[in-house]
């Protein structure tokens, strides 16, 4: 049982408006990744945090940020919501920043944009 | 840099039948490479990992996966398809850094 748990498990908004996503990692785990699902895609990495500080970023837009607590618990955001930001979006949690550390998924949260 | 193609978008299988999904990975680094499996609407979980030991690596559920460094491949294999095999693979590969990169993943179907 990978214990990250993520909230909403399902999200509409409209174009243009602001949404906070959030996860809950394992107990433990000092990394936090998100990752971007597009309908029929593989995940696409936007960017991870460890102990608090943003420790990478994949190519997305500064309109997505995150945060991530000293409890274990993190954010994504996304401002200025586009339609293609439609998608499930996942966070994962590992131990560590290693290549070779495990990161264990979350069930995702399903947004769509209208 | 690194990269992941997997070759085949949709195998199909009847139950008892050997699977072989195939992935051929690039990257610049001695690479750490996972498959993981999604059924809908569940999280992706991890099937097995390799990274540097053995290049024949066993994974749950009777999942196993070879890495072959002078064909670039980690093909993921299992003797016997059952129906609760059929879900969306996706094989991953972590270079020097921490981000995963996923292929475009494999959607498996188990014929009764």
């Amino acid at each position: 049982e990978t214990g990250v748990t993520q909230s909403p498990t399902h999200l509409i908004k409209t174009r243009g408006q602001q949404v906070t996503l959030r996860c809950s990692s394992q107990s433990g785990h000092n990394t936090v990744s998100w990752y971007q699902q597009a309908l029929g895609q593989g995940p696409q990495f936007i960017f991870q945090y460890y102990r608090e500080e943003e420790n990478g970023r994949g190519n997305f837009p500064p309109r997505f940020s995150g945060l991530q607590f000293p409890n274990y618990s993190s954010e994504l955001n996304v401002n200025a919501l586009e339609l293609d930001d439609s998608a499930l979006y996942l966070c994962a949690s590992s131990l560590d920043v290693s290549s070779t550390d495990t990161q264990y998924f979350g069930p995702g949260t399903r947004l769509t944009v209208l | 840099a690194q990269s992941v193609t997997q070759l085949d978008s949709h195998v199909s299988v009847s139950e008892g039948t050997p699977v072989l999904l195939r992935c051929n990975y690039s990257s610049s680094y001695s690479p750490s490479l996972f498959w993981y499996v999604q059924h809908p609407n569940k999280g992706l979980q991890l099937l097995l990992k390799y990274t540097s030991a053995a290049t024949l690596v066993k994974g749950i559920n009777g999942f196993e996966a070879e890495f072959k460094k002078s064909e670039t491949s980690f093909h993921l294999t299992k003797p016997s398809a059952h129906m609760s095999d059929a879900a969306e693979y996706f094989c991953v590969v972590a270079g020097s850094n921490y981000k995963l990169t996923f292929g475009k993943g494999t959607l498996l179907t188990v014929n009764p």
